[in-house]
């Protein structure tokens, strides 16, 4: 059974730093991987996903994740943080190795993100 | 164009009532989703549709907890004897196809069980 891990309920960063939100997962093939971002009192929205490729993936307000098969984690980064990051992360998975492609996509617990400034 | 909507965006219900959520899904998206967040906290995922297909109902809680949608468009959560354990914000979000695209979410419908 495919399962995703968020290990940290809570990240701080000061404002300027760089950021990490950890994910990792656990597929029987390979995975699509995806993050979404929740800000205070609005809809969740995808930040970014992973599919093949370039294992570095970049997406939306200037995150990027870092696909790592070895050690099957996804974590999403950024060089400089902003206060207007802080929000809940949720990073999620889907086994494309299952042969049924009905198949969902499960989410993580989610990590909140406190930019300090 | 227009995104998932939602109705109604709140919704309060005494205990023991039965309550109905309605969600549109973008248009031409395959896949829908309900998912259930309580405040502040991660997805609880209900039930998923894909296509005609039969629904994944893995996540409902309980029986009494049912969904369905109709025309491949429109899905309805019904929620009969509503519990307070069951406040929460429950969201839909739809996809082009389940688990290749991203999903796209609703702004949610804020249950409130008194």
């Amino acid at each position: 059974a495919q399962s995703v891990a968020q290990p940290e309920d809570q990240v701080n960063v000061a404002e300027g730093n760089p950021l990490t939100v950890k994910c990792t997962y656990s597929v029987s093939g390979n995975p699509y991987l995806f993050w979404y971002v929740q800000y205070p009192n609005r809809g969740l929205q995808f930040l970014l996903k992973y599919i093949t490729g370039d294992n570095l993936v970049k997406g939306s307000y200037g995150f990027e994740a870092e696909f790592n098969k070895s050690q099957t984690s996804f974590h999403l980064k950024k060089p400089s943080a902003l206060v207007s990051d802080s929000a809940l992360y949720f990073c999620a998975v889907r086994d494309i190795a299952t042969r049924n492609r009905d198949d969902k996509i499960i989410f993580g617990k989610g990590t909140r993100l406190h930019i300090l400034p | 164009g227009a995104g998932v909507s939602q109705s109604p965006s709140n919704k309060v219900t005494e205990k023991g009532k039965d309550v109905e959520l309605r969600c549109d899904p973008i248009s031409g998206h395959t896949a829908l989703y309900w998912y259930r967040q309580s405040l502040g906290q991660g997805l609880e995922f209900l039930i998923y549709f894909q296509g005609n297909s039969a629904p994944d109902k893995s996540g409902l809680p309980s029986d009494r907890f049912s969904a369905e949608r109709t025309g491949g468009s429109v899905s309805t959560l019904t929620i009969q004897r509503t519990q307070q354990e069951d406040s929460a914000v429950y969201l839909c979000a739809s996809s082009l196809l389940a688990g290749l695209y991203e999903q796209y979410f609703g702004p949610g419908t804020r249950l409130t069980v008194t």
